[in-house]
């Protein structure tokens, strides 16, 4: 069965330092891989999505990750964070056939302080 | 882009009533939906597969007798929450497969069901 797990809860960081949220999965094959932000009490939103094909995807909002095979990896980056950009990430794993289900992470909250 | 329009938002019910909650694809087909429960500080947990005419898929340990799904047509599926109790209280999501980008999913922005 796929996996997911964000090993960091919660993350504070400072407005204009850079971000990185880690995203480690587990799945038989190449799943996809996703990344959705959620701010409270709001749905869901999707930030990126790997499929296939070039590692490094670029998203909404200036984010971008970077899947890596050999570390079962897909790590959420942002060169500059903004106030705004304080939410809940969560990362995700499709299984490519089937339903197509998406499973989660537990999240990683974040704080951006002035 | 693809709007998934959920309904209610906010729901306070009585405990033992039922509660519907709807999902609909505003701007595309969805033959697929997904309902899902987040507790509260929690990720999110799939509760079942909902598929355009037929009957849907639950997820181990979700009692299907209570969470009744319907997908009666190609934008809309709804989730009724049956003899509802505080413990049902959480936050539901539903997801519909297709619109931009197709696989990806949009989400709905959630309901806040509190039964009191």
């Amino acid at each position: 069965a796929q996996s997911v797990t964000q090993p960091d809860i919660h993350i504070t960081v400072s407005e204009g330092a850079s971000l990185e949220l880690r995203c480690n999965y587990s799945y038989g094959a190449t799943p996809y891989l996703f990344w959705y932000v959620q701010s409270p009490g709001q749905g869901l939103q999707l930030l990126l999505k790997y499929f296939s094909g070039d590692t490094l995807v670029q998203g909404i909002k200036g984010f971008e990750a970077e899947f890596k095979r050999s570390q079962s990896s897909f790590n959420l980056r942002k060169p500059s964070v903004h106030w705004s950009d304080a939410a809940e990430y969560f990362c995700a794993v499709g299984e490519p056939g089937g339903y197509q289900k998406v499973t989660f992470g537990t999240g990683t909250k974040l704080q951006v302080i002035p | 882009g693809a709007v998934v329009s959920q309904h209610p938002s906010r729901v306070i019910c009585k405990s033992g009533t039922s509660v519907k909650i709807e999902c609909r694809s505003l701007d595309f087909q969805a033959t697929t939906m997904f309902w899902y429960r987040q507790f509260p500080k929690q990720s999110l947990m799939l509760m079942a597969t909902s598929n355009e005419g037929s009957k849907a898929t639950y997820e181990q340990g979700v009692e299907k007798d209570k969470f009744l799904i319907n997908h009666a047509s190609l934008t809309l599926s709804t989730l009724t929450v049956t003899s509802a109790h505080p413990e049902d209280s959480s936050f539901y999501i539903c997801s519909a497969r297709g619109g931009t980008g197709g696989y990806g999913y949009t989400f709905g922005s959630g309901t806040r069901l509190t039964v009191v």
